[in-house]
C-alpha cells in the first residue's frame, strides 16, 4: 500500500483478554517501531525492527507484551492478559535506513474495560 | 546516548501570534533532526527535517525550524498562528541509521 497501515483501527476488549495488534509497513521499509500514547502523554518507544538485527525490546513495559515481524515486513504487538492501564493509542512507523524519515499509521486505540 | 527534550507540554498562543516551541536534544554524533504533527485522532506526519546544509529549514504549514549546533536546539516557529495551527507537535532526533527519539511532546493550543 501507500503507508503504513495498522488494524484494526479501534479494539474493545475485556482485562484479562490476551489483544493483537497489526502493522503493515511501506513496501521495502526495513525499520519499524511500534509506540505507545496513552492519553494526555507523549509518544512511549516499545520496541524497534532494523532488517534481520535483533530487535531493540527495550521499551515493551512488561513481559505481558511482545512482538514479532514476520519476513521483514508485517508486524504484530501482543498484548496478553490486558489491563485497564494499557488503554492508549498505539502507533507503528516505519522507514528505511538512510531514508531520514519515519512514516506512521493512523495507530489502533486500544479500550480495556 | 540520545535523547530529546521538549519544554512545555502546553503552549497557548493568540490567532496570529508568534508560535514558538522548543526543542533540545543530545547526541554524540550530528544528528537528523525533525518535527512532526499529530492533529487529533490522527497519525503523526513529518512537518519538517533537518539532515545536513542548511540550518534554517521550512516545512509545511508556514513553519520553519533552525538547528544551532552550540546550543543543541531545533525550536520551531511560526510567525503567525492560525486556528488550524491547534495540534501536538513532536521533535524527534536521529543518529542517521539508528532509531527515532521522540520528545514527550508539545500541545500548541491557538484562541481566538
Amino acid at each position: 500500500g501507500a503507508g503504513v497501515s495498522q488494524s484494526p483501527s479501534n479494539k474493545v476488549t475485556e482485562k484479562g483478554k490476551d489483544v493483537e495488534l497489526r502493522c503493515d509497513p511501506i513496501s521495502g521499509h526495513t525499520a519499524l517501531y511500534w509506540y505507545r500514547q496513552s492519553l494526555g502523554q507523549g509518544l512511549e518507544f516499545l520496541i524497534y525492527f532494523q532488517g534481520n538485527s535483533a530487535p531493540d525490546k527495550s521499551g515493551l513495559p512488561s513481559d505481558r507484551f511482545s512482538a514479532e515481524r514476520t519476513g521483514g515486513s508485517v508486524s504484530t504487538l501482543t498484548i496478553q492478559r490486558t489491563q485497564q492501564e494499557d488503554s492508549a493509542v498505539y502507533l507503528c512507523a516505519s522507514e528505511t535506513r538512510g531514508m531520514t524519515e519515519a512514516f506512521f499509521g493512523q495507530g489502533t486505540r486500544l479500550t480495556v474495560v | 546516548a540520545q535523547s530529546v527534550t521538549q519544554l512545555g507540554s502546553h503552549v497557548s498562543v493568540s490567532e496570529g501570534a508568534l508560535v514558538l516551541l522548543r526543542c533540545n536534544y543530545s547526541s554524540s554524533v550530528p544528528p537528523y533532526l525533525f518535527w512532526y504533527v499529530q492533529y487529533p485522532n490522527q497519525g503523526l506526519q513529518l512537518l519538517l527535517k533537518y539532515t545536513t546544509g542548511a540550518t534554517l529549514v521550512k516545512g509545511i504549514n508556514g513553519f520553519e525550524a533552525e538547528f544551532k549546533k552550540s546550543e543543541t536546539s531545533f525550536h520551531l516557529t511560526k510567525p503567525s498562528a492560525h486556528m488550524s495551527d491547534a495540534a501536538e507537535y513532536f521533535c524527534a532526533v536521529s543518529e542517521r541509521i539508528n532509531k527515532f527519539y521522540f520528545g514527550s511532546g508539545t500541545k500548541l493550543n491557538v484562541k481566538p
